[in-house]
């Protein structure tokens, strides 16, 4: 069991809503990544958050935000959302930015957003 | 073309046999490499790192063929606790600190 605790684990919205997910970082990890894993499809990168700053962003639209807070919690907002949406968002935490792929990085359990 | 690409599956093999996943990868930056398991409707957790002088832990053997831009991962003597959906990953490093996954592939041991 990681230290990696994302929330909501389930939510349902409607098309045109605003959601907010929420992670917890491991102790002792500055660094969150999330992504979006839609169904029969492997995540897609997202963002990556860094000591409360952005270091890095994949292809996804400005309606897509996020936060990390002192505490190196994160938050990821989803503004106009859509039936395109609808998939499992997974945060990852690691020691550093460098260290995502390796043994120390590890992801929560997931949000599954619903958009109807 | 997707950066990194893996075989469609599913792979449905009885207990005892040896499975071998193949996956390719276009972006020649990507400086490491790995193979990620997702259970159902779980998160993907670390299976194992993939090396050029190719690596083995257990019955996983993982290779990566810099050259061909090819890696491979070989499970024998599956059990029915290997079923899952395994993920190929690559990584870049410095300047894009994200994993890019492949689809994935669903591996189903039938006893």
């Amino acid at each position: 069991e990681t230290g990696v605790t994302q929330s909501p684990t389930h939510l349902i919205k409607t098309r045109g809503q605003q959601v907010t997910l929420r992670c917890s970082s491991q102790s002792g990890h500055n660094t969150v990544s999330w992504y979006q894993q839609a169904l029969g499809q492997g995540p897609q990168f997202i963002f990556q958050y860094y000591r409360e700053e952005e270091n890095g962003r994949g292809n996804f639209p400005p309606r897509f935000s996020g936060l990390q807070f002192p505490n190196y919690s994160s938050e990821l907002n989803v503004n106009a959302l859509e039936l395109d949406d609808s998939a499992l968002y997974l945060c990852a935490s690691s020691p550093t930015p460098s260290r995502i792929g390796n043994t120390e990085a590890f992801f929560g359990q997931g949000t599954r957003l619903t958009v109807v | 073309r997707k950066e990194v690409e893996q075989d469609p599956g599913p792979f449905n093999v009885p207990e005892g046999a040896t499975v071998a996943f193949n996956c390719t990868y276009s972006n020649s930056a990507s400086q490491s490499f790995f193979w990620y398991r997702q259970d159902c409707r779980k998160e993907p957790k670390l299976l194992m790192s993939v090396y050029s002088s190719g690596n083995e832990d257990g019955r996983f053997t993982a290779q990566l063929n810099r050259a061909s831009q090819y890696i491979s991962l070989l499970i024998r003597d599956s059990k029915l606790s290997d079923s899952a959906t395994y993920l190929c990953v690559g990584y870049s490093g410095a300047g894009s600190y994200q994993l890019t996954f492949g689809k994935g592939t669903k591996l189903s041991v039938i006893p």
